[in-house]
């Protein structure tokens, strides 16, 4: 599969904790976005990085962070876990920093 | 702010007839629109974007700027259709995250 893959598919783990979410673009991407979306919050942005820099920032905690790596893939890190934070993290990938984004089958998330 | 609204959160039709999902946006400046889906299980992808004006698997949206619309229309609902719809807007300038509305799902019945 050339698309965009994220890695667990599922995730469950108890408030407090830290966990951390991978993204692997589709070949020759170099943008990379993460998006958060929740029942009551709908889709949201979270950061964009380009080329293994932060390009843009959304609604994103404090107890979040991320990175993009030399390869182009990205990690999401979510610390001191509360049980809001449960919900579907999606990662997308675009050629450039402005285009059409190709959307990965995202991470479910639970918060116990 | 820029703003996406999708007025419906369920739309439930009879197979043959016509579909419109409706979305509203707020922006400043010359907007780019785009229709993503999410079928049941799988991941979004993009359905249509208005700069591209071509129609896929039968759905066509225009864009009005007077109403600031960009309604998702079909003639004739197929079940395969029935999915998870939703409007995005671009950042504007050089940031390019997506706005999306809160989604609509449309539901084809027999």
């Amino acid at each position: 599969d050339s698309g965009v893959t994220q890695t667990p598919k599922h995730l469950i783990t108890a408030t407090g904790q830290r966990v951390t979410l991978r993204c692997s673009p589709r070949s020759g991407d170099l943008s990379v976005y993460w998006y958060q979306q929740s029942l009551d919050q709908g889709l949201q942005f979270l950061i964009q990085y380009y080329n293994g820099e932060e390009r843009a920032k959304g609604n994103i905690l404090e107890r979040f962070s991320a990175q993009q790596f030399p390869d182009l893939h990205s990690e999401l890190n979510l610390s001191s876990l509360e049980l809001g934070d449960s919900a579907l993290y999606f990662c997308a990938s675009s050629v450039r920093v402005m285009g059409e984004q190709f959307f990965g089958p995202g991470t479910r998330l639970t918060v116990l | 702010a820029q703003r996406v609204t999708q007025p419906e959160k369920l739309l439930s039709v009879f197979k043959g007839a016509p579909v419109e999902l409706k979305c509203n946006y707020s922006y400043s400046g010359s907007p780019e629109l785009f229709w993503y889906v999410q079928y049941s299980r799988q991941r979004l992808q993009l359905l249509l974007r208005h700069i591209s004006r071509e129609s896929i698997k039968g759905f066509t949206a225009d864009l009005n700027k007077g109403e600031t619309s960009f309604h998702l229309k079909k003639p004739f609902a197929q079940e395969e259709d029935s999915a998870m719809y939703y409007c995005a807007l671009p950042g504007s300038g050089t940031a390019s995250k997506l706005t999306f509305g809160t989604g609509t799902r449309l539901q084809v019945t027999l």
